[in-house]
């Protein structure tokens, strides 16, 4: 079985100040490890993903996300937050096997603050 | 850049009543996906389809669930006789391939089952 766990419903940074959104999965096999973001009315937008290979991960908008095996977690983080960046964010996980379904964590809303 | 697209976004039906949600993927993709949201709650993987036929499915989608795709462009998913925890927003995706691709989302449809 696979699944996600994002501890925080909500996050609020200022303007300009790091952000990091917390997630840990859990999965038999190799985890496949994806972020979206989910603006009010629209779809989730696929931001970044760990399939291999080197443990930070760059992805949109400024936006990375660092593997880590041992404490089982794919932290998103963002060195200067923007006001924009306030959002809904989701992590998902794909176990190595399983090639379509895709499990999701609750959710962690971001508020920057200007 | 080429975008999932949903109809209606906003569908409200009697309990019993059939209702049928429209996804149009990207043009290129040949993996579709129907996800759901209840309100406060996860994200929740119902079905993928592939080559014409369900790859994969959760305990969710049941009998009352159905998914098509009616020709080239066109994926559906029909519910047969709503029930009131049917209200939910659902969520049509597709991937280029499967396996490592991100999976790219729709806007979303929330159905309101009276």
């Amino acid at each position: 079985a696979q699944s996600v766990a994002q501890p925080e419903d909500q996050v609020n940074v200022a303007e300009g100040n790091p952000l990091t959104v917390k997630c840990t999965y859990s999965v038999s096999g190799n985890p496949y490890l994806f972020w979206y973001v989910q603006y009010p009315n629209r779809g989730l937008q696929f931001l970044l993903k760990y399939i291999t290979g080197d443990n930070l991960v760059k992805g949109s908008y400024g936006f990375e996300a660092e593997f880590n095996k041992s404490q089982t977690s794919f932290h998103l983080k963002k060195p200067s937050a923007l006001v924009s960046d306030s959002a809904l964010y989701f992590c998902a996980v794909r176990d190595y096997g399983n090639d379509y379904k895709l499990s999701f964590g609750a959710g962690t809303t971001v508020t920057v603050r200007a | 850049e080429p975008e999932v697209t949903q109809t209606p976004s906003h569908q409200v039906t009697q309990m019993g009543q059939e209702v049928i949600l429209r996804c149009v993927p990207i043009s290129n993709h040949l993996y579709f996906y129907w996800y759901r949201q209840i309100l406060g709650q996860k994200v929740e993987f119902l079905v993928s389809f592939y080559n014409n036929e369900i790859s994969e499915k959760s305990e969710i989608f049941d009998d009352q669930f159905s998914v098509e795709r009616p020709d080239g462009s066109n994926f559906t998913l029909k519910i047969r006789s709503t029930k009131l925890e049917d209200s939910a927003m659902y969520f049509c995706a597709s991937s280029e391939a499967r396996g490592l691709d991100e999976q790219y989302f729709g806007p979303g449809t929330r159905l309101t089952v009276t």
